[in-house]
């Protein structure tokens, strides 16, 4: 089944670079997604990476896909302490709609 | 622009009731899906909307249900509610709900089930 592994907990210091794993299942999964969740709110998406790409820059943010191993990263350069947040990976569901599939999220803490 | 809403933001039921939450999509989004978050889990798929008609259905039983409107709102429906349905539902609209379209979240409604 469609299953998407991430590790629970990561803690840096500001201005420390954090990476984020996150290992998926679906090999036909043709999105797959970074979101963010802060404490009391909903999940805001950061980041998606297409299939066909390796890699994706956007400003502080790296993602890394390595299609064969099913293995995606993020990567939050210089982190602030307002990048604590839980975050999750998400692939696309091709077995529900285009629902999709979540890790059980990252928890980042930042400290100063 | 306003983004997603829902309503309520808190609910406190026991154990056989019934709850309706509801969701209000971006204007312009026609697509509209349910995720039930248990502490400390991910979201989990329940329902996918799409021009009213039920696009996906997630791996709950049939005490969950839902629909969408004309107006592209949607109302999840819970009967018989059970200790574990307490949880955060969240819902998400997009513009026609295909793979490459953004999914915005809402805040929420946590619902409490005693």
């Amino acid at each position: 089944g469609e299953d998407v592994e991430q590790s629970l907990f990561l803690s840096v210091r500001e201005g420390d670079s954090s990476v984020i794993n996150c290992t998926y299942t679906d090999s036909s999964s043709t999105y797959l997604y970074w979101y963010k969740q802060e404490p009391g709110a909903g999940l805001q998406l950061l980041t998606y990476i297409f299939s066909n790409m390796d890699m994706k820059q956007d400003q502080r943010l790296t993602v890394l896909l390595n299609k064969k191993d099913k293995h995606l990263s993020l990567r939050i350069a210089d982190t602030q302490t307002g990048d604590s947040a839980i975050y999750f990976c998400a692939e696309i569901s091709n077995q529900a709609g285009t629902a999709l599939i979540f890790g059980k999220g990252t928890t980042l803490s930042v400290s100063s | 622009d306003a983004g997603v809403t829902q309503s309520p933001t808190h609910l406190i039921k026991t154990r056989g009731q019934h709850v309706t939450l509801r969701c209000s999509p971006i204007s312009g989004h026609k697509s509209v899906s349910w995720y039930q978050q248990v502490l400390g889990q991910g979201p989990q798929f329940i329902f996918q909307y799409y021009e009213k008609e039920e696009r996906g259905r997630g791996n709950f039983p049939d005490r969950f249900s839902a629909r969408q409107f004309p107006n592209y709102s949607s109302e999840l429906n819970v009967n018989a509610l059970l200790l574990g349905d307490s949880a955060l539902y969240l819902c998400a609209s997009s513009q026609e709900g295909g793979g490459g379209d953004e999914q915005f979240f809402g805040p929420g409604t946590r619902l409490t089930v005693l």
